[in-house]
């Protein structure tokens, strides 16, 4: 396992369409996060799932934004009716849970996915 | 999460040690200090991240002051490949899910 894989790495739409992002965390890691970047700021968190349940959602995420993870292994987020202030990297990350033994807690993330609205 | 409050950036010579610090005064007493960096381009990368002793890892070193209100990350040898935005976090969870990351301190490592 090469870690957390997000697919697109850029995407280019125009306002008005629907996007999907689509992130595959590291296969033993039971927690998934998606956090949003825009430029000169650091990560913000949008919402995280502990298996296939969300467990927390910031107020970021909008009525249009969604996010899923049927499995409890990849996850998808959805932004319908795309503006132009959504345009950011869209990073996802993956954990073990909390204790687990000889590691640190920290979050893995991807590369990104990096999302253009015109 | 605590505030923490760190310089927007900083330079150092490829060699030295990079000492980048981090303010967080109102730190409680089970919040961890965790440091991130990134990369251009690349998502945040876990670094080292300590409670109260000083901590050290194969990346970095952990200076935590004995009132917990401030810290310091230590790269001992600083290369070309250092240079990133480093972000020191204050937190609660140990795994947790919601990080607050700021806006870090651009760290330009000098040839």
């Amino acid at each position: 396992d090469t870690g957390v894989s997000q697919d697109p790495r850029h995407k280019i739409t125009k306002r008005g369409q629907n996007v999907t992002f689509r992130c595959d965390p590291i296969s033993e890691h039971n927690r998934l996060y998606w956090y949003r970047q825009t430029l000169g700021q650091g990560p913000e968190f949008l919402t995280y799932f502990q298996n296939e349940a969300q467990l927390e959602k910031s107020r970021l995420l909008s009525d249009r934004f969604s996010a899923e993870r049927p499995k409890g292994s990849f996850s998808t987020l959805e932004i319908q009716r795309t503006e132009q202030g959504d345009s950011a990297m869209y990073l996802c990350a993956s954990s073990s849970p909390p204790g687990s033994v000889g590691l640190a807690g920290e979050l893995f993330f991807g590369e990104g996915s990096r999302l253009t609205v015109l | 999460d605590a505030k923490t409050t760190q310089p927007p950036s900083m330079d150092c010579a490829e060699g030295r040690a990079a000492n980048l610090p981090c303010n967080h005064s109102t730190i409680s007493g089970n919040e961890y200090v965790y440091w991130y960096r990134q990369i251009h381009s690349q998502g945040p990368q876990y670094i080292i991240h300590g409670l109260k002793n000083n901590e050290t890892n194969e990346m970095a070193s952990l200076i935590i002051t004995e009132d917990r209100k401030s810290s310091t990350l230590i790269l001992p040898h600083a290369t070309l490949r250092d240079t990133a935005v480093y972000y020191c976090i204050a937190t609660t969870n140990f795994g947790n899910e919601k990080l607050t990351f700021g806006t870090g301190t651009r760290l330009t490592i000098i040839p």
